[in-house]
């Protein structure tokens, strides 16, 4: 069965940092690319990140950029997000998602989610 | 960044009924358009991609069509367990980017 499972999600202060996993089973994770996507308690979807399959750069949403990094370990089938320097707008469930394609281009449907990390950012 | 509006941001319907949502790119996307489906405390769902292609799984009544700037998602036949939120979302560049959601609820 194909399946992602997260992570690390808790409540940290403001300014604090944490640190999310998402382990992928059923199928070949080094062949496709890797997102993180959030919503905030009663919104939208937000796109955080995306990172291809092998190799590449990743890609940020501007609301993170600087603060966050997503990095995969193909080895281990486990898709990362270090989350630095914390804000009250942080505050969502964090989404694991799997592109359809092997690089964050054009061809970029999520096809598989997991259940979602709640990060709450409070003091 | 490229903006999704959806329409209408939520509506009120029945079981049986034809339902049409509308999304609109704020510049042109070709066919790099997918819609997912949301039900309440889960993950969402690919339902469509690129546009109009189904996703494995998904019941024929979902369809999807349009390109450039403007697409839309249609349900043939409303059934009880496609009361949910519904998205659209652009693969065109980066960011990705959502449209807002429309809710699709039970008269």
């Amino acid at each position: 069965e194909v399946q992602l499972l997260e992570s690390g999600g808790d409540l940290v202060q403001p300014g604090g940092a944490l640190r999310l996993s998402c382990v992928a089973s059923g199928f070949t994770f080094s062949n496709y690319a890797m997102n993180w996507v959030r919503q905030a308690p009663g919104k939208g979807l937000e796109w955080v990140s995306g990172v291809s399959g092998i190799g590449g750069s990743p890609y940020y949403a501007d609301s993170v950029k600087g603060r966050f990094t997503i990095s995969r370990d193909n080895s281990k089938n486990t898709l990362f997000l270090q989350m630095n320097s914390l804000r009250a707008e942080d505050t969502a469930e964090y989404y694991c998602a799997k592109s359809k394609g092997a690089i964050v281009g054009t061809f970029d449907a999520f096809d598989i989610w997991g259940q979602g990390t709640m990060v709450t950012v409070s003091s | 960044d490229i903006q999704m509006t959806q329409s209408p941001s939520s509506l009120s319907t029945s079981v049986g009924d034809r339902v049409t949502i509308t999304c609109r790119a704020s510049q042109t996307i070709s066919t790099y358009l997918n819609w997912y489906q949301q039900k309440s405390g889960k993950a969402p769902k690919l339902l469509i991609y690129a546009a109009s292609n189904l996703q494995s799984g998904v019941p024929s009544r979902f369809s999807g069509s349009g390109s450039g700037t403007d697409f839309t998602l249609t349900i043939s036949s409303l059934q009880p367990e496609d009361f949910a939120t519904y998205y659209c979302q652009q693969s065109y560049s980066t960011p990705r980017t959502f449209g807002q959601g429309t809710k699709v609820e039970i008269k």
